[in-house]
């Protein structure tokens, strides 16, 4: 069974810094790209980064609202996916979810695998 | 490139027929999917490549469309289809989802 669980959320100042985290388990973690995407309070989604599997240069890509803030890395050797966050904003405040590709290798297209997402509140 | 969903909100009866749009700003190119997310949990793929059924996800559900227009279909409403619905794009960098179509009960 698939599963994402992330970790890493709260309360953070402005300005400040936070480290998410996504352990996966049920697939081969290595074989996926993975993602961030992001809610704010009573607001839709939004697509923040997503990282290739590292066959294809294991590249990047963020949401020009997070680019030179946040970024996004895994270790597949400990199935686990990661987002840097500093310099955070108020705007910044959503549950954060990591989400599968649906197909393997290469790029992220679809998301068939979501967690359960993590809070990260940015406030005085 | 932006998605844009229409209408924001629908109200509908269970049995209804139920359609969303979904229109982007430039050509994607077989690169959309259907998402449904109820309160407090997280999204649910339903289609993928335009008009691929998920795993699991009942035959009533069914995406169509090419080019900049697509659309989401229930043929039957049942009592749980009632949630929000996401269309988004995978043809490009950065990926973008639609605002969102609330499915409310009449």
């Amino acid at each position: 069974e698939v599963q994402l669980l992330e970790s890493g959320g709260g309360l953070v100042q402005p300005g400040g810094s936070l480290i998410l985290s996504c352990a996966a388990s049920g697939f081969t973690f290595s074989s996926y790209a993975m993602s961030w995407v992001r809610q704010a309070p009573g607001q839709g989604l939004e697509w923040v980064s997503s990282i290739s599997v590292s066959g294809s240069g294991g590249s990047t890509n963020y949401a020009d609202s997070v680019k030179g803030r946040f970024t996004i890395s895994r270790d597949n050797s400990k199935n686990t996916l990661y987002l840097q966050m500093h310099s955070l904003r108020a705007e910044d405040t959503a549950v954060y979810y990591c989400a599968k590709d649906l197909v393997g290798g290469g790029y992220d297209r679809h998301f068939d695998y979501w967690g359960q997402g993590t809070l990260v509140t940015v406030s005085s | 490139i932006q998605m844009t969903q229409s209408p924001s909100s629908v109200s509908a009866s269970v049995g209804d027929r139920v359609t969303i749009s979904c229109r982007a700003s430039q050509g994607i190119t077989g690169w959309l999917g259907w998402y449904q997310q109820k309160p407090g949990k997280a999204p649910k793929l339903l289609i993928y490549a335009v008009s691929s059924l998920q795993s699991g996800v009942p035959s009533r559900f069914s995406g169509s469309g090419s080019g900049t227009e697509f659309t989401l279909t229930i043929s039957s409403l049942q009592p749980e289809d009632f949630a929000t619905y996401y269309c988004q794009q995978a043809h490009s960098f950065p990926r973008s989802f639609g605002q969102g179509t609330k499915l409310e009960i009449k």
